[in-house]
């Protein structure tokens, strides 16, 4: 069974400074998805970036990119000038894409704080 | 944009009573999920739906738990008998054909006394 592992409960990044968001993650399968959602305080889940296996390039959104090492099996969410309103809830997703389960598998989290 | 829309936002109950969470699905997906999330805890898998029918569930989605499209557009998930440890927040997600990323509805906090 696949599982996902985010390491650091908690981060706190200075504004407008650089943070990195750590997620690894067990598989078996070659092809799948990889997701970063952001859960602000209102509890909504927001799609913050996601990544093809099959795809070498690392996927960008802005200011959010991530660093996906397939061998290493370790999917990091960089996210750069950081704004107050980062601060949230992020979870790291895994989701097959060979094994005919469409469902996400979620890590545990990591609460990101951003100071002023 | 188009967004998934949950009813309602926030639900008490009495342990024993029936509860249905409801979701208003984006017009063009047609895969529907439910996911709950225990306070403090990790967003786990409940229940995915397509074509009508129940396509996966997890451990969690015992007899108590059921899932339905009345009407073709809203999808329901229905607690039969609530108890303590089902507080959660429950979120739907939907998904369009072809499309890899789930959608999530702002959620439904569902307390139970």
């Amino acid at each position: 069974a696949q599982t996902v592992t985010q390491s650091q409960p908690e981060m706190s990044v200075q504004e407008a400074e650089t943070v990195t968001l750590s997620c690894t993650y067990d598989t078996s399968e070659s092809d799948y998805y990889l997701f970063w959602y952001k859960q602000p305080p209102s509890r909504q889940m927001i799609l913050v970036i996601r990544q093809e296996a099959y795809k070498q390039q690392n996927a960008t959104e802005n200011r959010f990119s991530v660093n996906f090492q397939k061998a290493a099996k370790s999917f990091s969410l960089k996210i750069s000038d950081s704004q107050l309103g980062d601060a949230a809830m992020y979870f790291c997703a895994y989701r097959s894409a060979t094994s005919g389960t469409y469902k996400y598998i979620f890590g545990t989290g990591t609460r990101l704080k951003v100071l002023a | 944009e188009p967004e998934v829309t949950q009813t309602p936002s926030h639900q008490v109950t009495q342990m024993g009573q029936e509860v249905i969470l409801r979701c208003v699905p984006i017009s063009n997906h047609l895969y529907f999920y439910w996911y709950r999330q225990i306070l403090g805890q990790k967003v786990e898998f409940l229940v995915s739906f397509y074509n009508n029918e129940i396509s996966e569930k997890s451990e969690i989605f015992d007899d108590q738990f059921s899932v339905e499209r009345p009407d073709g557009s809203n999808f329901t998930l229905k607690i039969r008998s609530t108890k303590l440890e089902d507080s959660a927040m429950y979120f739907c997600a939907t998904q369009a054909l072809g499309d890899e990323t789930q959608y999530f509805g702002p959620g439904t906090r569902l307390l139970v006394l």
